[in-house]
Formats: structure tokens, C-alpha cells, sequence
């Protein structure tokens, strides 16, 4: 089955840089590639996601990246801000929806003032 | 419009006993999904349901069930508590297995003791 593998697993970065985590997906058929929010005591939030048909998608300050001959994507969030720690996931799917979703370790991302 | 709602929030159950889980999807959503988060295996999926039937299961023994009702509503049910059940059981709804966009609930932290 598929396997995601998700780096780093944590991520200090001082307020106004910039983060980048990166994933390497398994099955070459997957085809949707989602990203999570998860800020403590919640459940996972969609901030942002891409289809295998496309090479960047952004969203004011996230972007994300597949490279699907590399079977990796990643997540870019710029001038960053304390709002933004959480831990954050990649997943993959082989249906374009989020049925069935196979997730990362997932990456503590910490915003220092 | 409310969220997906789960109940209870917290569960401490003793090894051997069963357990019952419940969650309410977004109005309107007849998708929902199971996942299990542990801090040594992450979010992995359980089950999904749609109209009442299961679509898709992931690589759970046959202690884990779940069902759907005509509501939408579902219930995820694990049997013969062991302690690395422990976990927080996430649910996630959508508006069929079509769409792309899953809406986590706040989870049931279940404790195995």
C-alpha cells in the first residue's frame, strides 16, 4: 500500500521566515496530495491541496509543490507567524478525493517571536 | 453551520471491554471517515462509509467496526479492549466520496488502562 514519508518531523523558524516541509510518496497513482493543520485539541484542518495535474498551487502565504516523477510535494508557508505553529501533515490518496487518505508523521512547526 | 461532532470526548475503558463511538457529520454531508491517531503510528485510516455502506477499510483487525445510519450519523465500535487501542479516534465528514474537502471533528481520546 501506499507509504508517506514526511520530514522534518519538527521545525523552529523565527517570525517573518519562511517554513518548508517536504513528503515522498510510495504508489505512483496517487493523485490528490492534501495538507492538515493540527492545533492542539483540534482535529485537522485542510489548508491547502494539489492534484497529480498540477505542478504549484498557492494560497496567500502557502504553497505547495509536486514533483511527480521525484514522488515528492511539499509545503511552503512564508512570512510566517506565531498563528501559524501546529503540526502539520501531508497525505496522498489514489482516488483525487480525500477518501481513504494515507497520512505523514506529520512536523511540529514552532513560530519564535 | 455546525462541525462534525463527536461523542464522548474522553473514554477511559478497561482491557476486554468494548467501546462506542460516535460522530455526527456536517448537515448535508453523507461521507464520513474514521481515523485512528496515535503518536507512534499517526493518523491512519479506519473505515468509510457512504449512504449506509462501507466503501473503503484500511488494515484493521475485525475488533474495529463501524456502521452509518440513514442520518448520516456513524458509529465506530472496537471490541475486546487491548491498551495499544489508546488513541485519539478522529472522524471526518465530506459532502459525498467525490469531494475533496474533509472536515476533521475534535476527536474521542480513548484511554485503555
Amino acid at each position: 500500500g501506499e507509504n508517506v514519508e514526511q520530514h522534518p518531523s519538527t521545525l523552529s523558524v523565527q517570525e517573518g521566515d519562511s517554513a518548508v516541509i517536504k513528503c515522498t510518496y510510495s504508489d505512483s497513482a496517487s493523485n490528490y496530495f492534501p495538507w492538515y493543520k493540527q492545533e492542539l485539541g483540534k482535529g485537522p484542518q485542510l489548508i491547502i491541496d494539489i492534484r497529480s495535474n498540477v505542478g504549484e498551487k498557492k494560497d496567500q502565504r502557502i504553497a505547495v509543490t509536486l514533483n511527480k516523477t521525484a514522488k515528492h510535494f511539499s509545503l511552503h508557508i512564508t512570512e510566517t507567524q506565531p498563528e501559524d505553529s501546529a503540526v502539520y501533515f501531508c497525505a496522498a490518496s489514489i482516488s483525487g478525493t480525500a477518501s481513504k487518505l494515507t497520512f505523514g508523521t506529520g512536523t511540529r512547526l514552532q513560530v519564535t517571536l | 453551520k455546525a462541525g462534525v461532532t463527536q461523542t464522548p470526548r474522553y473514554l477511559i475503558k478497561t482491557r476486554g471491554q468494548q467501546v462506542t463511538l460516535s460522530c455526527s457529520p456536517i448537515s448535508g454531508h453523507r461521507s464520513v471517515s474514521w481515523y485512528q491517531q496515535t503518536p507512534g503510528q499517526g493518523l491512519q485510516f479506519l473505515f468509510e462509509y457512504f449512504s449506509e455502506t462501507q466503501r473503503n477499510k484500511g488494515n484493521f483487525p475485525g475488533r474495529f467496526s463501524g456502521r452509518q445510519f440513514s442520518n448520516s450519523r456513524s458509529e465506530m465500535n472496537v471490541s475486546t479492549l487491548e491498551l495499544g487501542d489508546s488513541a485519539l479516534y478522529l472522524c471526518a465528514s465530506s459532502r459525498d466520496p467525490q469531494n475533496t474537502e474533509a472536515f476533521f471533528g475534535q476527536g474521542t481520546r480513548l484511554t485503555v488502562v
